[in-house]
């Protein structure tokens, strides 16, 4: 089974609106962090907004907010009032300590490209 | 500015002839790492360092060698770099690589072409 499953080849959004791109995780362990990264088509990769499992209120910074809910083992990003500049692929991650070893590994989803028209 | 820096952006080369690939973090951060990306396979790890002189494979290390002598530090060497090395490679640190809860911070990337 994937560990990341982001369901959404590509959105396309209008300016101003809002968009929720979604990402499932699978894991057994009870302490894990969920991550969103940006890569404009520049090819940088830019964090944007970190949630961990045992914090109780969604992360939030700037326009991005991480809808957690775990339960059902997702960790949706929220871009709001979303810009021109938003266009770019987005990929979920999440780490998870690695069996027999003092390292946790960082697994990455297959991402979602958000395109924003005017 | 915190930053990851890794040089140069471009790189075209041609099979064989060795090649380095320099990455630098100003953050004091324990963790460094390598990953190259490719079109449909995603984000693959090369080699990680959990701190300086302990370096470890990651998914795909063949072909490649790392050094980490330096907390800041972390070179990528390719010693006889073949076309299917061409990638786009990513340097990435983190504060700990024990902690779950520690982001990674990555580099602008390096997009490396071997003929």
């Amino acid at each position: 089974a994937q560990k990341i499953t982001q369901t959404q080849p590509g959105m396309f959004v209008q300016e101003k609106e809002a968009v929720t791109l979604d990402c499932t995780y699978d894991t057994s362990d009870q302490s894990y962090g969920l991550f969103w990264y940006k890569q404009p088509s520049s090819g940088e990769m830019i964090f944007l907004i970190y949630q961990g499992s045992y914090d109780e209120q969604n992360a939030t910074e700037g326009r991005y907010s991480l809808n957690f809910q775990k339960a059902r083992k997702s960790a949706n990003l929220v871009i709001s009032a979303s810009q021109l500049g938003d266009s770019a692929m987005y990929f979920c991650a999440m780490r998870e300590a690695t069996i027999n070893s003092g390292y946790s590994t960082l697994t990455f989803g297959k991402g979602t490209m958000l395109l924003v028209s005017p | 500015e915190a930053q990851v820096t890794q040089n140069p952006r471009y790189l075209i080369t041609v099979t064989g002839k060795k090649l380095t690939v320099t990455c630098s973090q100003n953050m004091n951060h324990e963790y460094m790492s390598w990953y190259r990306q490719d079109p449909g396979l995603g984000l693959r790890q090369i080699y990680y360092s959990m701190n300086v002189e302990v370096t470890d494979k990651g998914d795909v290390p063949e072909g490649y060698k790392v050094s980490r002598k330096e907390k800041r530090n972390f070179p990528l060497i390719l010693e006889s770099p073949s076309p299917n090395q061409t990638s786009l490679y990513f340097c990435a640190s983190s504060l700990s690589g024990r902690s779950v809860y520690s982001p990674l911070h990555f580099g602008n990337g390096t997009r490396l072409t071997v003929t």
